[in-house]
């Protein structure tokens, strides 16, 4: 099976721009979670999709969105970038299983806003 | 407010050394803990645990997790130089929510 896969993989923004980020799942996986890395504030939980609902959010602004399509691939928007966006962007896919969930990651996006 | 605490944060071993990593954690509505392995690319999840006391187990590496007293610890038993990398503990909440640690640095040196 293909892994998940991310584009871009690399991005340069400025300041007030958008920038839709993309994220396919590993084929069968019906759950999309998306992830924000930075040094200073390490991995955080952006939101959660399954079957095309956001099941969670964390903590950030409503500038950040996202959305699934009916194929599971998913997409994340971020309005109006601000420096402090930057970072890594990483989506992963979650494989239920009886006893464990597998979550897999993608390679990252990695956004830079000037 | 939820958080996911990790120690020590940056550890130097020499290769075969055994070592325990921590991770301890305040959340409401525990579902489970995940550990993760990244190294200079996206991390690669090793474990996930529910239950207390019951020890996963792949390789080298075990986990448990403690309920009781909200913590869980990752050991890696002779460690080669290809472990080394951070590890993340992260915690998700019944309503999905997965809060993550800072992360354990770990350098396995020759």
């Amino acid at each position: 099976k293909a892994g998940v896969t991310q584009t871009p993989r690399y991005l340069i923004k400025t300041r007030g721009q958008q920038v839709t980020l993309s994220c396919s799942p590993i084929s069968g996986h019906r759950s999309v979670s998306w992830y924000q890395q930075t040094p200073g504030q390490g991995l955080q939980f952006l939101f959660e999709y399954f079957s095309e609902t956001q099941r969670n959010k964390g903590n950030f602004p409503g500038r950040f969105s996202g959305r699934q399509f009916s194929n599971s691939r998913s997409e994340m928007n971020v309005s109006t970038l601000e420096l402090g966006d930057s970072a890594l962007y990483l989506c992963a896919s979650t494989e239920f299983g009886l006893d464990t969930d597998t979550q897999y990651f993608g390679p990252g996006t990695r956004l830079t806003v000037l | 407010e939820d958080k996911v605490v990790q120690s020590p944060l940056s550890l130097v071993v020499h290769e075969g050394d055994t070592v325990t990593l921590n991770c301890s954690y305040e959340v409401t509505n525990f579902r489970s803990l995940l550990w993760y392995k990244q190294e200079k690319k996206a991390p690669t999840f090793l474990f996930m645990l529910t239950s207390s006391g019951i020890e996963k187990k792949s390789g080298r590496l075990s986990s448990i997790l403690d309920k009781k007293e909200l913590f869980s610890i990752l050991n890696i038993t002779a460690t080669q130089t290809g472990d080394s990398a951070i590890y993340l503990c992260a915690v998700k909440t019944s309503y999905d929510k997965v809060i993550f640690g800072p992360g354990t640095s770990l350098s396995v040196i020759p």
